[in-house]
């Protein structure tokens, strides 16, 4: 398996611009997740579906933030506008069961200047 | 009170020995609990979950629960310089990390 697949890698940005992050989870894993990281505020759970349903969005900072799941294969999280304060590397993670720990993707990095 | 509390380091310890991180949480109901180990500039990856008291093996590394007192730990045996890296504690099936604390190894 190749594991959890994000893109971009790296993404920079102007503030007001809209971003788009894109996640691919493992087959078969039921949850995904997308985590925030900081070096102030470390990893930050932001939103989780399950069965490509929205489970708990209440980390979701502000309604600049959205995310979807279309299907089981799919997720992005969307920032519209950005800002600089939204720089930081967004994780996205899948699981394939209640219990079970997370396998999480490589990460894309979001700069917006 | 934060739900995961890890003391954020640097930890020192020197090679060949035994290094030793702790993890509190608040949340008594608590059920999964996971370490994991990140490089700096990777993404976390999953070395060690535990769901019973008591202690778990797995090669050099030790995970040692202790529900009663909201006590996590993780017990790294034979430290070796490549083991340096951020550990993060997390708990329950809604992952909530702690900070993670810096693990150096020094040859």
């Amino acid at each position: 398996d190749a594991g959890v697949i994000q893109s971009p890698r790296h993404e920079v940005t102007e503030m007001g611009q809209e971003v788009t992050l894109r996640c691919k989870p493992i087959s078969g894993h039921d949850y995904l997740f997308w985590y925030r990281q900081t070096m102030m505020r470390g990893l930050e759970l932001l939103i989780y579906f399950n069965n490509n349903v929205p489970i708990d969005d209440s980390g979701m900072p502000e309604d600049r933030f959205s995310a979807k799941m279309p299907n089981a294969s799919f997720s992005t999280l969307k920032i519209q506008p950005s800002e600089p304060r939204d720089s930081a590397v967004y994780f996205c993670a899948s699981r394939e069961r209640e219990g079970y720990g997370y396998t999480f993707g490589s990460g894309t990095r979001l700069t917006v200047v | 009170q934060k739900e995961v509390e890890q003391n954020s380091g640097p930890l020192s310890v020197p090679e060949g020995a035994i290094a030793s991180l702790n993890c509190t949480y608040s949340d008594r109901g608590s059920q999964s609990f996971f370490w994991y180990r990140q490089y700096s500039g990777k993404s976390p990856e999953l070395i060690m979950s535990i769901y019973s008291n008591g202690d778990k093996e797995d090669g050099r590394f030790t995970a040692q629960l202790n529900k009663a007192s909201q006590y996590v730990s993780l017990l790294i045996r034979d430290s070796q310089p490549s083991d340096s890296a951020t550990y993060l504690c997390a708990i329950t099936g809604k992952l909530i990390f702690g900070q993670g604390t810096t693990l150096q190894v020094k040859p």
